[in-house]
């Protein structure tokens, strides 16, 4: 069956660590996003990519790092200059048709202390 | 700048006893509104996407419909199993990613 996966789904990480999430679909999908999930708040979008080699700054984008070699695989780096990392990290995908819905996967959890 | 307003933040229904969800929206064009359903710990579901004023999309519970300034989710006659957070998002025609709602949780007791 055709998803996007998304590990490991709980991460730990002491303060001053950079740590990579991994996110991987079989979709065929061109577009692919990373959302973050705060209690309270609706997702805001970090970064986003339409094709590989290629991606651009979402809203929140500060302290975070992407990169898109493969269309399947866009892993984000949440490095030591974000400032609130713990959070539930979610992402997505979508086809070339920009009124398409987003697929996401089932998030990873994210504690850094 | 797009926003994206849901209310009530909470809801709690007895079973069968219908109701409806708020998603109130301001954007520069709007190219689709969409529905997901979330439970605790999982990524979203993916519902339907409305696209211009006066359309309407069912599935099984769930009707939703969208006016020129908002959507609704109506769901009727809930079981247990429409508990979740219910969350909204627009894509405007210059935007490329979805802008998301802060949600809507749903409980429904038996």
């Amino acid at each position: 069956d055709g998803g996007i996966t998304q590990s490991p789904k709980y991460l730990f990480r002491k303060e001053g660590q950079n740590v990579t999430l991994s996110c991987e679909q079989n979709l065929n999908h061109d577009a692919m996003y990373w959302y973050r999930q705060d209690p309270g708040q609706g997702l805001r979008l970090i970064y986003y990519s339409q094709i590989v080699n290629d991606f651009q700054k979402g809203d929140i984008a500060e302290g975070y790092s992407v990169s898109r070699e493969k269309k399947e695989s866009f892993p984000l780096t949440v490095t030591s200059a974000q400032k609130n990392p713990t959070a539930f990290y979610l992402c997505a995908s979508t086809d070339r048709g920009r009124k398409s819905p987003l697929h996401f996967g089932n998030g990873t959890r994210l504690t850094v202390t | 700048e797009d926003q994206v307003t849901q209310s009530p933040e909470a809801l709690r229904l007895q079973e069968g006893e219908s109701s409806s969800l708020n998603c109130s929206y301001t954007v520069s064009g709007l190219r689709g509104l969409f529905w997901y359903r979330q439970d605790p710990g999982k990524g979203p579901e993916f519902l339907f996407t409305l696209y211009s004023a006066g359309e309407e999309k069912e599935k099984e519970r769930l009707k939703a419909t969208l006016t020129k300034k908002e959507s609704f989710l109506h769901i009727t006659a809930p079981k247990p199993e429409d508990s979740a957070t219910y969350l909204c998002a627009v894509l405007s025609n210059s935007g490329y990613a979805l802008n998301f709602g802060k949600g809507t949780s749903l409980l429904v007791t038996p």
